[in-house]
């Protein structure tokens, strides 16, 4: 059975940093690329940042791009993303999600997701 | 704020047709196959439709999405309760780099 769980949520300070988890099993990690979805409560999804089955590219959203960093971990089935700088907006449930091609696209669809880990950012 | 545009919300009673409009650009929905999510209350997303028309082996054929120009359509046939969710459009952005997500419709089965 394919299981995504995130952890490291919490409570943080405006401009604090954390660093979430997300521990994978159920199928080859190091074969699929690998995204952070968050979602602000109340609000729509809105995709976090992407990184390729070997790290070789990574994207990111314009909201996060200079303060977050997603890294992967194959041999230990784990996926990170360290988000320093934190604010106010940046509060939301983090979704980790595996990505998976269809045919010949560039880009990948989200098939499994985690059940997701708060990140609430206020003084 | 999203790039894909949803209507806010959409309903019907049990049994009917429901239809949910996707509207993006050229960079995006254009150019590269559009996905859909279901999200039902309380819990995680959960991949409804890949690759403008697919569906993953579990999703009922009572799904159906569709792809024309920058539009996209989510198509929900004989309305049941348990569609009552959110649901969302998503495509990757060759302009922004990066994928995007639609703004959300939430469907309530009256």
């Amino acid at each position: 059975e394919v299981q995504l769980v995130e952890s490291g949520g919490g409570l943080v300070q405006p401009g604090g940093s954390l660093r979430l988890s997300c521990a994978i099993s159920g199928f080859t990690f190091s074969s699929y690329s690998m995204n952070w979805v968050r979602q602000a409560p109340g609000k729509g999804l809105e995709w976090v940042s992407y990184i390729s089955t070997s790290s070789g590219s990574i994207y990111y959203a314009d909201s996060v791009k200079g303060r977050f960093a997603i890294s992967r971990d194959n041999a230990k089935k784990s996926l990170y993303l360290q988000m320093s700088t934190l604010r106010a907006e940046d509060t939301a449930v983090y979704y980790c999600a595996r990505g998976t091609y269809y045919d010949s696209s560039a880009y990948p669809y989200f098939d499994s997701w985690g059940q997701g880990t708060l990140v609430t950012v206020s003084s | 704020q999203s790039v894909l545009t949803q209507p806010p919300s959409a309903s019907g009673t049990p049994g009917q047709r429901v239809a949910i409009s996707c509207s993006g650009s050229s960079a995006n929905i254009e150019s590269n196959a559009v996905n859909w999510y279901q999200q039902l209350p309380g819990t995680a997303p959960k991949l409804l439709i890949y690759s403008n028309n697919q569906r993953p082996s579990g999703v009922p054929d009572r799904f159906s999405g569709s792809k024309s120009g920058t539009s996209a359509s989510l198509a929900i046939s004989g309305l049941q309760s348990e569609d009552e969710a959110d649901y969302y459009c998503a495509a990757w952005d060759d302009s922004l780099n990066g994928y995007v997500f639609g703004t959300g419709t939430k469907v309530t089965v009256l």
